[in-house]
C-alpha cells in the first residue's frame, strides 16, 4: 500500500530561523503532491501543490517545497518563520490511477515557533 | 469564496446514540470525503463518494455509514456511537483530486 512518511512529528524552531519539514512517499509512479496546514481547531488549508512542471513550488505564507523524484521526497521549507506559522503541517500524495481521487496523508508535523 | 460547511463544530453524544454529521459544499464537486483525525495518527479515510448515491469504503469504515442523496450534501452516520469514536471529523470535497477543500471540522466527544 502506498504511504506517506513525515519524518518528524514535532519541530521546534526559533522565530526568524529557517525550517524544513520532511516528507517522503513510497512509490515512484506518477504522483501529485500537496502540503496542507492546520491551525488549532480548524480544518486543513492548502499551502501548495505539485502537479507537473518545475520541481520547486511556491505556496502561500512564504513556504516552498521541492519535488525530488529520485528520492521520492517533497520537503517543505521556509527561510524565516514567524510566530503565526505555529501549526500542524500535513504532506499528502495523490497516486495516479483512473478514477483515483483519494489523497494519502502523512501523520503530520507540529511546528512550534519559539519567540 | 468556495466553501465546505460542517454543521457542528463541537458535539457531545452518549454511548449508543445514533449520530449524524452533516457536510455541505457549494462548489458543485462530484467527490466528497469523510476523514477522522486523531493525535499521532494523522487523517484516516472513513468513506468517500464520487457521485450522488454512490459511496466507497475507505480505510476505517467499521462503525460508520454515509448518505449522499444530493450532490452538495454528504452525511456521516455513527449507527451506535462508542467512546472510541471520540475524534475530530473532517469533511472534504474536490472536483478532480488536485486539491481538496476542507471544512472546519467537527470535534465529537462520546461519553
Amino acid at each position: 500500500a502506498q504511504s506517506v512518511t513525515q519524518l518528524d512529528s514535532q519541530v521546534p524552531v526559533f522565530e526568524e530561523a529557517p525550517v524544513e519539514l520532511r516528507c517522503n512517499y513510497s512509490s515512484s509512479v506518477s504522483v501529485y503532491l500537496f502540503w496542507y496546514v492546520q491551525y488549532p481547531n480548524q480544518g486543513l488549508q492548502l499551502l501548495l501543490k505539485y502537479l507537473s512542471g518545475s520541481t520547486l513550488v511556491k505556496g502561500i505564507n512564504g513556504f516552498e517545497a521541492e519535488f525530488n523524484k529520485s528520492q521520492t521526497s517533497f520537503h517543505l521549507r521556509k527561510p524565516s518563520v514567524h510566530i503565526s506559522d505555529t501549526a500542524e503541517y500535513f504532506c499528502a500524495v495523490k497516486y495516479s490511477g483512473a478514477g483515483s481521487y483519494q489523497l494519502t496523508f502523512g501523520k503530520g508535523t507540529k511546528l512550534s515557533v519559539i519567540p | 469564496d468556495v466553501k465546505v460547511t460542517q454543521s457542528s463544530r463541537y458535539l457531545v453524544k452518549r454511548t449508543g446514540e445514533k449520530v449524524f454529521l452533516e457536510c455541505v459544499q457549494d462548489m458543485d464537486h462530484e467527490n466528497m470525503f469523510w476523514y477522522r483525525q486523531d493525535p499521532g495518527l494523522g487523517l484516516r479515510l472513513i468513506y468517500f463518494s464520487y457521485d450522488v448515491k454512490m459511496k466507497e469504503k475507505g480505510d476505517i469504515p467499521e462503525g460508520y455509514s454515509v448518505s449522499r442523496e444530493k450532490k452538495e450534501r454528504f452525511s456521516l452516520i455513527l449507527e451506535s456511537a462508542s467512546t472510541n469514536q471520540t475524534s475530530m471529523y473532517l469533511c472534504a470535497s474536490t472536483p478532480e483530486g488536485y486539491g481538496y477543500t476542507f471544512g472546519s471540522g467537527t470535534r465529537l466527544t462520546v461519553v
